[in-house]
């Protein structure tokens, strides 16, 4: 099955900061989303985005179908922002893949 | 978009029992998929949950274990058997209309065995 890598595993960042989150699949895609994991567990859709750029307030992401990567930027980080950010990514039928994640903790 | 919606949102169980997950979708959705999270880890598949018939297990996970039911299109339940503490986990529920759509996530069972 298709292989989703994060990157970095771990971000701290200093409020008002911005950052960039990076995924990089293995194989062509049909869906590819962008998920934020609050403190409590709840699991927050960002994007879908299998292709092109999308952008949503301090948010936005890009994914390179060809090169088979996406990124996803956060400006003025604030601290609502800390999480775990999970990229995942499917192709045909198949049910979404996951990536490990990355821990993002912003402090004031 | 989907609303989805999971029961009991959390429970502490004794080892050795069994505990039933229920998942409410919304709308009528094709595609109905269940996720563990075990602590500090990503979402790991368990299992394709369809309709009227046994779901599909992924590696490592066995309907003897995990088995599921889906008797319609918005409805769906996984029960944890025989519980040990390494059963500890956040189980999620998820759905998608169509292939290559978004998929949606339920709230979660935070699931604690003593």
């Amino acid at each position: 099955g298709i292989q989703v890598e994060q990157s970095p595993p771990d971000l701290i960042l200093q409020e008002g900061a911005n950052s960039t989150l990076r995924c990089n699949f293995s194989d062509s895609v049909n869906n590819l989303q962008w998920f934020h994991q609050n403190p409590w567990g709840q699991l927050i859709n960002l994007f879908y985005i299998p292709s092109g750029t999308k952008q949503n307030g301090r948010l936005s992401a890009t994914t390179v179908a060809t090169e088979r990567y996406s990124l996803l930027y956060i400006s003025s980080s604030q601290t609502t922002d800390s999480g775990v950010y999970f990229c995942a990514a499917s192709s045909g039928y198949s049910t979404l893949t996951f990536g490990k994640g990355t821990m993002l903790l912003v402090s004031p | 978009s989907a609303v989805i919606s999971q029961k009991p949102s959390r429970d502490i169980c004794q080892r050795g029992t069994s505990l039933t997950i229920q998942c409410q979708v919304d709308s009528q959705v094709t595609m109905m998929f269940w996720y563990r999270q075990q602590p500090g880890q990503s979402l790991t598949l368990i299992a394709t949950a369809n309709q009227g018939s046994e779901a599909t297990y992924e590696s490592g996970f066995v309907i003897d274990k995990f088995p599921i039911s889906r008797p319609n299109l918005t409805f769906s339940t996984l029960t944890v058997s025989n519980m040990s503490p390494e059963d500890s986990s956040i189980y999620l529920c998820s759905s998608r209309a169509v292939s290559g759509d978004t998929q949606y996530f339920g709230p979660g069972t935070r699931l604690t065995v003593l």
